[in-house]
């Protein structure tokens, strides 16, 4: 597709659940980030993945949350036993990776996820 | 942790006015970066500016950077309603992990 595509838009789950927000990046972009934003908030780093390195987990805020991510397609983040605190928009953004220098990233809509 | 803090938190201008947004970070930095959201929607890149430049144009964008005050601002001449939007900067920690404030959300009124 032309754009980072997420799914589903809008999810609300009763606490304790399990829930699995997907990420599409632009195809060719090697790097996909996640990220948690709060009602007004800035965005929060969660995750980082490049190619085939290891992926920089240093912001998920639990273990209850984890990130895969198929060579350099799909990713999925996934919210164990889910709280309320959990309630925020999940954006997924993907970029090309250009070594020693920053690259603009592109956004998807995001995951909108409620907590009952 | 959050590195760049964007003044004011929010801001209302008469559509036709400019409005100008501040951003102040605490590292040094590589490069610094805009972006705009929407209501419901991701962030949209606006401008990428490097730590060694001082400034950059982009339509009716202008950035600024002064790297010896740690700031940014971002000037949008001749607004319009569909300037209305959350603006937040974003800095890089390294090559590639990047800090985003809170954000000034600008109201355009017609």
């Amino acid at each position: 597709g032309a754009g980072v595509s997420q799914s589903p838009s809008n999810k609300v789950t009763e606490k304790g659940k399990d829930v699995e927000l997907r990420c599409d990046p632009i195809s060719g972009h090697t790097a996909l980030y996640w990220y948690r934003q709060r009602l007004g908030q800035g965005l929060e780093f969660l995750i980082y993945f490049q190619g085939n390195s290891a992926p920089d987990k240093s912001g998920l805020p639990s273990d209850r949350f984890s990130a895969e991510r198929t060579g350099e397609s799909v990713s999925t983040l996934t919210i164990q036993r889910t709280q309320q605190e959990d309630s925020a928009v999940y954006l997924c953004a993907s970029s090309p990776r250009v070594v020693g220098s920053n690259q603009p990233q592109h956004f998807g809509d995001g995951t909108r996820l409620s907590i009952l | 942790s959050q590195q760049g803090e964007e003044d004011p938190q929010a801001l209302s201008i008469q559509e036709g006015e400019n409005a100008t947004m501040n951003c102040s970070y605490k590292t040094s930095i590589n490069n610094l970066q805009w972006y705009r959201q929407n209501s419901g929607r991701g962030l949209v890149h606006l401008i990428l500016i490097r730590s060694n430049e001082r400034e950059k144009h982009s339509g009716r964008l202008r950035v600024t950077l002064d790297t010896s005050k740690k700031s940014s601002s971002l000037l949008i001449t001749a607004s319009r309603a569909a300037d209305t939007a959350s603006y937040f900067c974003a800095t890089d920690g390294s090559d590639y992990k990047l800090s985003f404030g809170a954000g000034t959300t600008v109201t355009v009124r017609a």
